[in-house]
């Protein structure tokens, strides 16, 4: 499958400041997802991105659906202890019209008081 | 609802074992997947389901086999267990192909030694 690169791979940041992470790759993607892990849990959606130039907002989290299609941004502003997780993005190829879907190896958040 | 329920959380196989990972949906949602989550990597899907009696191959199919009798199951069996099956296996459902509905199980952890 096409590779996703999601960086950077842990941050360790302290409680209130803000966070960016990205998502890149060499083929264009139709969708871009975003999804948080908690420890032993499965991921949960956070945040889709359905056209280029898209700038949508969650709560304290913001995504952007890059304007060449090929990468994705997520920011966590004013961070706060429960947003410690693993972050995942996803794409979808043009060709994978059905729900499938290309997954980064995600951004390990780490929060310190 | 339970959402996507998975059994069981955690489960120890010798090589050369087979067993039933089960996923089962509350939500009458007509497609189902299974993935497999490596450590540092992201999701790799292994089999999906668009409805009952539909099966079809994702990206690392090999060693799995999935049936879907009814709308809610999707059992994922490893047949000959493998070191290389070691691994945490998300199921998820969604409604349609839209791709902001997709719901993943907690996960199960399986070691083959």
């Amino acid at each position: 499958g096409q590779q996703l690169n999601q960086s950077p791979q842990s941050m360790f940041i302290q409680e209130g400041e803000d966070v960016s992470m990205n998502c890149t790759s060499s083929s264009i993607f139709n969708t871009w997802l975003w999804y948080k892990q908690d420890p032993g849990e499965g991921p949960v959606l956070l945040i889709a991105l359905y056209k280029a130039g898209e700038l949508t907002s969650n709560g304290r989290l913001t995504a952007q659906f890059g304007i060449t299609r090929k990468d994705s941004f997520l920011n966590i502003s004013a961070s706060i202890p429960s947003d410690v997780g693993i972050y995942f993005c996803a794409g979808q190829l043009p060709t994978d019209s059905w729900g499938k879907f290309q997954f980064g190896a995600g951004t390990q958040v780490v929060v310190t008081p | 609802n339970a959402g996507v329920t998975q059994t069981p959380k955690f489960r120890i196989l010798k090589i050369g074992q087979s067993m039933t990972l089960q996923c089962t949906q509350d939500m009458n949602h007509n497609y189902m997947y299974w993935y497999r989550q490596d450590p540092g990597m992201g999701l790799k899907l292994i089999y999906y389901s668009v409805g009952a009696g539909i099966t079809d191959k994702g990206e690392v199919p090999n060693g799995y086999n999935v049936s879907r009798s009814t709308t809610e199951d999707f059992p994922l069996r490893l047949e000959l267990a493998a070191p290389s099956q070691t691994s945490v296996y998300f199921c998820a459902s969604s409604y349609s192909v839209l791709t902001d509905t997709q719901y993943f199980g907690p996960g199960t952890r399986l070691t083959v030694l």
